[in-house]
């Protein structure tokens, strides 16, 4: 059974600073992994989408990074802003079956 | 163009009352799910479904049912409400196996 670990669970950091997120899992054997942001008593937004085949996708101030074999995905916030405050989850969708499975999160506050 | 919608938002059963939980996607997508993230924790599957007609058990289907009888709606069902099923529940679709999933705003659901 595939299971997603982040760790940690919680983290602060000062406004400027970059944020490492990670994520692992238990089965190498994925079809893609998705990070996603949460704001509190929100629905969640997707942020990127790594294909099984890709080791890294960018977008602006993000950059998520894949190691398929060693069954971990790192999110990269670069020059944290206070918006940046929210909870991070990634998810991933097993090769066989079409279920995401989810992490439990990292609750991320960027202090002013 | 509306994405996922979820309702209702917000709600308080009583233990043993019954209710749907509605969801639509006006994107034509094909795979549909349900999950329940209780407080601080990540998101359980619930139910999902690969298209118009079929429908499999997730993670957590206890106590839940569910129909997908056009490719847009994915109603979640639940029978006899018990306290255990408090929680907030998210739909979710996806276009193809591939593709980046999205997500409603979610339903906060009270059991009392």
């Amino acid at each position: 059974k595939q299971e997603v670990t982040q760790i940690p669970a919680a983290l602060s950091v000062p406004e400027g600073e970059n944020l490492v997120l990670n994520c692992s899992f238990t089965d190498s054997a994925i079809y893609n992994l998705q990070w996603f942001r949460q704001d509190p008593g929100k629905g969640l937004t997707s942020l990127l989408l790594i294909q099984s085949s890709q080791r890294e996708q960018t977008s602006g101030r993000l950059n998520a990074s894949l190691d398929k074999s060693s069954g971990r995905s790192t999110l990269y916030i670069a020059a944290s802003q206070p918006g940046d405050s929210a909870t991070y989850l990634c998810a991933v969708r097993e090769a066989a079956g079409n279920k995401l499975t989810f992490g439990g999160g990292t609750r991320v506050l960027v202090k002013p | 163009n509306a994405g996922v919608t979820q309702t209702p938002k917000f709600r308080i059963l009583k233990i043993g009352q019954s209710m749907t939980l509605q969801c639509a996607q006006d994107m034509n997508h094909n795979y549909m799910y349900w999950y329940r993230q209780d407080p601080g924790m990540g998101l359980k599957l619930i139910y999902y479904s690969v298209g118009a007609g079929i429908t499999d058990k997730g993670e957590v289907p206890n106590g839940y049912n569910v129909s997908r009888s056009t490719t847009e709606d994915f109603p979640l069902r639940l029978e006899l409400a018990a306290p255990s099923q408090t929680s907030v529940y998210f739909c979710a679709s996806r276009w193809v196996t591939d593709t980046e999933a999205f997500f409603g705003q979610g339903t906060r659901l009270t059991v009392v």
